[in-house]
């Protein structure tokens, strides 16, 4: 089974409605992140939790929010879809100060109408 | 102006032929630096970390960091079909801080 998990896939919706992304993550890491990707500007940081208390925003956070249930799950939300929140959306989890490396999920394509 | 810069290719090249891929950054802070690979429809993977100036070697993969000249480059060696992929850079500029990442290059090995 995969270390990261991410809910759904691919999804479409339609301007103005609230959508939830979902991330589960069994590699134990207390850090986890939400990143988009748009062709040619890399990924781009929403949100990131360091614990299941602490949530940061990241440089693109306006019209998203987060919510860290466990220690495995972080879900990403959009309230009120636009059609420019249309992208690649990845889940991501490191382990510590020590240790760098993001692991990444598959990842949800979102098309909003 | 971004605060890391990658060409977006495609890099097309024969099989067998070097891979050059490379970044170049403004800020000075950035002290470690990433290279990830990312094939189509899947998320990003690890593929080389150093946090000096200098090459690291792994296998057919260099990377090479030039903090004077704020450059870092990635090189293929022997190139696969299997190597066709995105290739993205990512610098933390502090231990447990934030990954800024390049636009990605796409490459493409032809058989």
């Amino acid at each position: 089974d995969a270390d990261v998990t991410q809910t759904p896939r691919n999804r479409i919706t339609k301007t103005g409605k609230r959508i939830m992304l979902e991330c589960s993550q069994t590699k134990g890491h207390d850090r986890m992140y939400w990143y988009r990707q748009d062709p040619g500007l890399g990924l781009r940081l929403i949100y990131y939790s360091f614990d299941v208390k602490d949530i940061n925003k990241g440089e693109i956070s306006d019209g998203y929010s987060v919510s860290r249930q466990a220690q495995a799950k972080f879900s990403l939300s959009l309230e009120s879809a636009i059609p420019n929140q249309t992208a690649l959306y990845f889940c991501a989890t490191s382990g510590s100060d020590r240790d760098e490396t993001q692991y990444f999920g598959p990842g949800t394509r979102l098309l909003v109408l | 102006q971004k605060e890391v810069e990658q060409d977006p290719g495609p890099l097309s090249v024969p099989e067998g032929a070097i891979v050059s891929l490379n970044c170049t950054y403004s800020n000075s802070a950035f002290q470690y630096f990433m290279w990830y690979r990312q094939y189509s429809r899947k998320g990003p993977e690890l593929l080389m970390y150093t946090y000096s100036s200098g090459n690291k070697e792994d296998g057919r993969f260099t990377a090479q960091v030039d903090k004077s000249s704020k450059y870092i480059s990635l090189f293929i060696r022997d190139s696969q079909p299997s190597d066709s992929a995105t290739y993205l850079c990512a610098l933390i500029k502090a231990a447990g801080n934030k990954l800024t990442f390049g636009g990605g290059t796409r490459v493409l090995v032809k058989p």
